[in-house]
């Protein structure tokens, strides 16, 4: 079973399109969060939400709109596509927000999602 | 956020045991030391993470130091499903990850 999933695994679209990408979680975390890793592989925390609630906007620009309409999916829709957000997207999820010292603190993260603006 | 630095680099030889340094001389006292990888196309995977005590788990040790300004992540044997993009990353009360460069690890045969 595939802890944290996301479709889809490619995405090529025009720019001026909106897309969305899916995650799902199948390990009961009330925590899921959005990473952007660009073509330098540089790993960025764009939004983190708590059982359902935005907790953490990392200065993400508003073309992109998170939904998460249960514990178990956090969504990210993008408008009005731009060359640069030409990267590649991960979820992940984690048992709260907050550091504790145990396992909990764990992210699990999804295999990504590789989203090519032309 | 406070930083860390790491070597942009390292190899070691299968079976060998490998030494990751991290420095981080600004961490504040709430910060949580993590270690993540990313292997070659698949999304980072944790390893350990530890605050003041050093820390075992089946894959790793994280030695930290008594000023906790720095730390080392210990693979005991290396294979070569341990090449991977090794991140030492400082999250304070949110378990936020503000992941760095990190030290990409080759293994060699």
């Amino acid at each position: 079973d595939t802890a944290v999933s996301q479709t889809p695994k490619y995405l090529v679209t025009q720019m001026g399109n909106d897309k969305s990408i899916k995650c799902e979680q199948n390990l009961g975390h009330d925590t899921m969060y959005w990473y952007k890793q660009d073509s330098k592989k540089f790993l960025k925390i764009m939004f983190s939400y708590n059982n359902k609630e935005l907790i953490i906007n990392e200065t993400v620009p508003n073309r992109f709109s998170p939904k998460s309409p249960d514990k178990a999916h956090l969504n990210l829709h993008i408008n009005s596509l731009e060359l640069g957000d030409s990267a590649v997207y991960f979820c992940a999820s984690s048992h709260g927000p907050m550091n504790s010292g145990g396992r909990r603190d764990e992210q699990f993260f999804g295999p990504g999602t590789r989203l090519t603006v032309l | 956020d406070a930083k860390t630095t790491q070597p942009n680099s390292m190899e070691s030889n299968e079976e060998e045991p490998v030494h990751l340094p991290c420095n981080h001389s600004t961490i504040s006292g709430t910060d949580y030391i993590h270690w993540y990888r990313q292997l070659p196309s698949q999304g980072p995977e944790y390893v350990i993470h530890g605050l003041t005590s050093n820390v075992n788990n089946r894959m790793a040790s994280l030695a930290i130091a008594e000023d906790r300004k720095s730390s080392t992540l210990i693979l005991h044997r290396a294979t070569l499903r341990d090449a991977a993009v090794y991140y030492c990353i400082l999250s304070g009360g949110y378990n936020k990850l503000i992941f760095g460069a990190g030290t990409r690890l080759a293994v060699h045969p």
